[in-house]
């Protein structure tokens, strides 16, 4: 099993630009999560889907959207990105809220 | 969520066990306590969870305290790649989906 696959793994964009990070899970779990790391600090949630066809704002959502496709797959959208938006940001999924496995991150630069 | 409270930082010598305080003084009595880790650059990982008693797995031991206000994570033998970044998380299982991520312990592990 893959776990829960990121993709890209790198990124840099200029101001502006707009982008989808894409994740997807193969263990069947019903809720996906989007975080962001800033350098030396923990992550923030931004946007989570407690299952599939829902989706509910993090504590940092403003610049983003995103997409529960299926099951499997939960999308970011960055519509047009800015430099505060520099940053590593991972992708999450859980089973009933229980135990979160993480993707391995994507590192996106915004110049 | 109850707000968790962790030393910044602590050593340990390879082969002994390391004890990580983490202090949740406003716990309520429906929250959990979670433990994950963050080895340099990569995803978060779970290590170990509960509620009221002692649990213990493959990876480490936790503790809780009979007034759940603080409790502490064992790792029994510390290798070097137990070096990450701790982190205790205090939530409410039935209806929180976020996971509150703070600054953690950075734990060093030295041969």
């Amino acid at each position: 099993n893959a776990g829960v696959t990121q993709t890209p793994k790198f990124q840099v964009l200029k101001t502006g630009q707009s982008m989808t990070l894409q994740c997807a899970q193969d263990m069947n779990h019903n809720s996906m999560y989007w975080y962001r790391q800033d350098p030396g600090m923990g992550l923030r949630l931004i946007y989570y889907s407690a299952s599939e066809g829902t989706t509910d704002k993090g504590e940092v959502p403003n610049g983003y959207n995103v997409s529960r496709l299926n099951k499997r797959e939960f999308s970011l959208r960055l519509e047009s990105a800015a430099p505060s938006q520099t940053s590593v940001y991972f992708c999450a999924s859980s089973e009933n809220r229980l135990e979160a496995f993480f993707g391995q991150g994507t590192r996106l630069t915004v110049v | 969520d109850a707000k968790t409270t962790q030393p910044p930082s602590m050593d340990c010598a390879e082969g002994r066990a390391a004890n990580l305080p983490c202090n949740h003084s406003t716990i309520s009595g429906n929250e959990y306590v979670y433990w994950y880790r963050q080895i340099h650059s990569q995803g978060p990982q779970y290590i170990i969870h509960g509620l009221k008693n002692n649990e213990t797995n493959e990876m480490a031991s936790l503790i809780i305290t009979e007034d759940r206000k603080s409790s502490t994570l064992i790792l029994p033998h510390a290798t070097l790649r137990d070096t990450a970044v701790y982190y205790c998380i205090v939530r409410v299982l039935a209806n929180d989906y976020k996971l509150s991520f703070g600054a953690g312990t950075t734990v060093t592990v030295r041969a």
